[in-house]
């Protein structure tokens, strides 16, 4: 079945503890990328990536990093969270960047 | 930056009514498309709109693009409870970013 996976679903944590986010798809998407869902901000692309190696900021890229060692995978890391990081996180890929996108089932993070 | 306004943010509806949700950009988009988020659910392609005055159909919906790609529209006929969520717009300017709106979320009344 074709599906991107993020793991965990759910994640509880303490300000300071580097934690990751992994998204794994099985479609061979070139395209990959994270948004976070806030109530009344719709969603927020964090970083994208159009390839492997090929990373780039979205619009709040702060505090966050991604990698792109493999086609497949594109984990999320959290190097220091803060309260404000708290969210609903989605993975998201695509065929390439111009078409649609298929979300995974989201993460949602809470920061204490 | 590309900003994605979306008008309502809430939309009540009696079953069986129609109802419009309607997306404006600060820019021009060279593509614009739609996603339906069921309530503790992840967002859903719905339809990708490409050229300037563009209408398509689908079922009970039937979503537009401005002829100036600036905005768009999602019209949903005869409103059913399955219709029940969030839907997002999402445009896409030259700069390739894909821009969310906030989304309008939609209840039924039956």
């Amino acid at each position: 079945e074709a599906q991107v996976t993020q793991n965990p679903r759910y994640l509880i944590t303490v300000t300071g503890k580097k934690l990751t986010v992994t998204c794994s798809q099985n479609m061979n998407h070139e395209y990959m990328s994270w948004y976070r869902q806030d109530p009344g901000l719709g969603l927020r692309q964090i970083y994208y990536s159009m390839n492997v190696e090929v990373t780039d900021k979205g619009d709040v890229p702060e505090g966050y990093k991604v990698s792109r060692k493999e086609k497949r995978n594109f984990p999320l890391i959290l190097e220091s969270p803060s309260p404000n990081q708290t969210s609903l996180y989605f993975c998201a890929s695509g065929r390439v960047m111009n078409t649609e996108a298929f979300f995974g089932q989201g993460t949602r993070l809470t920061v204490v | 930056g590309q900003q994605v306004m979306q008008i309502p943010q809430y939309q009540h509806v009696q079953e069986g009514e129609d109802f419009t949700t309607y997306c404006n950009s600060s820019t021009t988009l060279s593509n614009i498309q739609w996603y339906k988020q069921r309530p503790g659910g992840h967002p859903v392609f719905l339809i990708q709109l490409v050229k300037s005055g563009e209408v398509k159909k689908q079922k009970r919906l039937t979503f537009q693009f401005g002829e100036a790609k600036k905005n768009s529209s999602l019209h949903i006929t005869a409103t059913q409870t399955t219709d029940v969520g969030t839907y997002f717009c999402a445009g896409r300017a030259n700069d390739y970013k894909l821009s969310f709106g906030a989304g309008t979320t939609v209840t039924v009344r039956a």
